[in-house]
């Protein structure tokens, strides 16, 4: 099944841009991914998805185009610009495979963007 | 405006059982599955369970199947999951959320605020 990849940490300095990676296992390196954003004590919520093309469909409600993503190879990558105090966040990724009764949805384990 | 709303979360004791329910407005709720997802302290999310939006098709992660049960009533606009057989792993933070099948991805598109569930003797 899918695995993905997120590095724990990552910061940046108001007003600066930071890109945060999820990272699919080989097998699965073209699969589309989700992109989430939770903040401190919230529910997560949905940004955008992104495959090997870019962005796929349309971004969730009320998300900023100061978000945007790619994807390249078995990456998919979420790039934040002109920081706010507002993004510190857990970024979330995740992805699905199969159909019944072998369906499993997979989420990495999350990166935690600091601002500084 | 979309809205899900989950309650039932509780401390309770290693092996004793759990109900938590997610009530949901603002949409065609029928049309939708719904899952359940949880983070537990310190760590990422993880999926728990999936309900179709007819509730004819059940999906459970591997950490829970044989546990947890997933169910729904379309009249009410509620799901449910029934924990039982409750470990000191499966403490965190429970989310239900809707799922949005696009673009061949099952998407959570909306999510609750959280029913915490703590397992402790």
């Amino acid at each position: 099944q899918p695995v993905l990849t997120q590095p724990p940490s990552a910061s940046a300095s108001l007003g600066a841009s930071v890109t945060l990676t999820c990272t699919l296992n080989s097998d699965y390196r073209n699969y589309k991914v989700d992109w989430y954003q939770q903040r401190p004590g919230k529910g997560p919520l949905f940004l955008m998805r992104v495959g090997t093309g870019g962005m796929v469909g349309s971004k969730g409600v009320a998300v900023p185009d100061r978000f945007s993503v790619l994807g390249s190879g078995p990456n998919r990558y979420l790039t934040i610009n002109n920081i706010q105090e507002g993004d510190e966040s857990d970024f979330h990724c995740a992805t699905d495979h199969g159909t019944w009764p072998n369906f499993v949805r997979v989420f990495g384990g999350g990166t935690k963007l600091t601002v500084l | 405006e979309v809205q899900l709303v989950e309650s039932g979360g509780d401390l309770v004791q290693p092996g004793e059982s759990l109900r938590l329910s997610c009530v949901a407005s603002g949409f065609h709720f029928y049309n939708f599955a719904i899952s359940w997802v949880r983070r537990a302290p310190g760590k990422g999310l993880e999926w728990v369970a999936s309900v179709s939006d007819k509730g004819d098709y059940t999906y459970y992660a591997d950490s829970v199947r044989g546990r947890f049960s997933i169910s729904r009533d379309n009249s009410w606009n509620t799901v449910s999951l029934q924990l039982n057989s409750l470990r000191a792993e499966d403490t965190a933070m429970y989310y239900c959320a809707r799922v949005v099948y696009e673009s061949g991805c099952n998407s959570e598109d909306y999510w609750g605020q959280g029913t915490l569930v703590a397992v402790s003797s």
